[in-house]
């Protein structure tokens, strides 16, 4: 079967750094993704690791570990309007341009 | 990147009637498109694959029947949601296929409401 675990709620300061991390089973592996979602709204595109190690963009960074099966997504400098749902999602299979199945969101409550 | 258009945007609709959704894909050739569901403060749940010319393949647990795929052309899939029950309220999302090892890019939704 297929498996993707992430915490379902975090807080944090406004300003700080947090960390939210994934771990996945699945059968293939063709990439991790991470998505922004807002309440209402489609999700976002933020980052994609298909190599292990560490994919920096601006404020947002992302972490992969194929052997252990995990992921971590790591914003910076956080503002309010990071307030949102974060997606981790796993393109598994034999293919590098499927489908996703993704994890069950982690919603990120950032506080003034 | 892709651009996905989804109508509509929300759909109010009284039990027992059908609903459609679609999904163009506006500056590429789509063989294939891929329809999620996502219930209140749940994540998205892929509900089939559409192929261009053939028929969807449907995800364990969804009822094609309830649920008509089509993908008559390149650049259009549909999602009719027949005879909708309150139950089928939720957020219904599509996507593109991606190009290889990149991701995939949304719709942005309709939100239907069965009363």
């Amino acid at each position: 079967g297929q498996n993707i675990d992430q915490p379902t709620e975090m807080t944090a300061t406004e300003g700080a750094i947090v960390q939210i991390n994934c771990t996945y089973q699945t059968s293939g592996f063709n990439g991790l993704f991470w998505y922004q979602q807002h309440a209402g709204e489609a999700p976002t595109f933020l980052s994609y690791n298909v190599l292990d190690g560490l994919e920096e963009k601006g404020r947002f960074s992302s972490f992969l570990s194929r052997s252990k099966g995990y992921s971590y997504l790591l914003l910076k400098e956080l503002q309010m309007k990071d307030s949102a749902s974060y997606l981790c999602a796993v393109r598994g299979g034999s293919s590098n341009t499927g489908k996703l199945i993704f994890g069950q969101g982690t919603t990120l409550q950032v506080k003034p | 990147g892709a651009v996905v258009s989804q109508h509509p945007s929300w759909v109010i609709c009284k039990s027992g009637t059908s609903v459609k959704i679609e999904c163009r894909s506006l500056d590429f050739q789509a063989t294939t498109m891929f329809w999620y569901r996502q219930f209140p403060k749940q994540s998205l749940m892929l509900m089939a694959t559409s192929n261009e010319g053939s028929k969807a393949t449907y995800e364990q647990g969804v009822e094609k029947d309830k649920f008509l795929i089509n993908h008559a052309s390149l650049t259009l899939s549909t999602l009719t949601v027949t005879s909708a029950h309150p139950e089928d309220s939720s957020f219904y999302i599509c996507s593109t296929e991606g190009a290889p090892n990149s991701p995939l890019h949304f719709g942005n939704g309709t939100r239907l409401t069965v009363t």
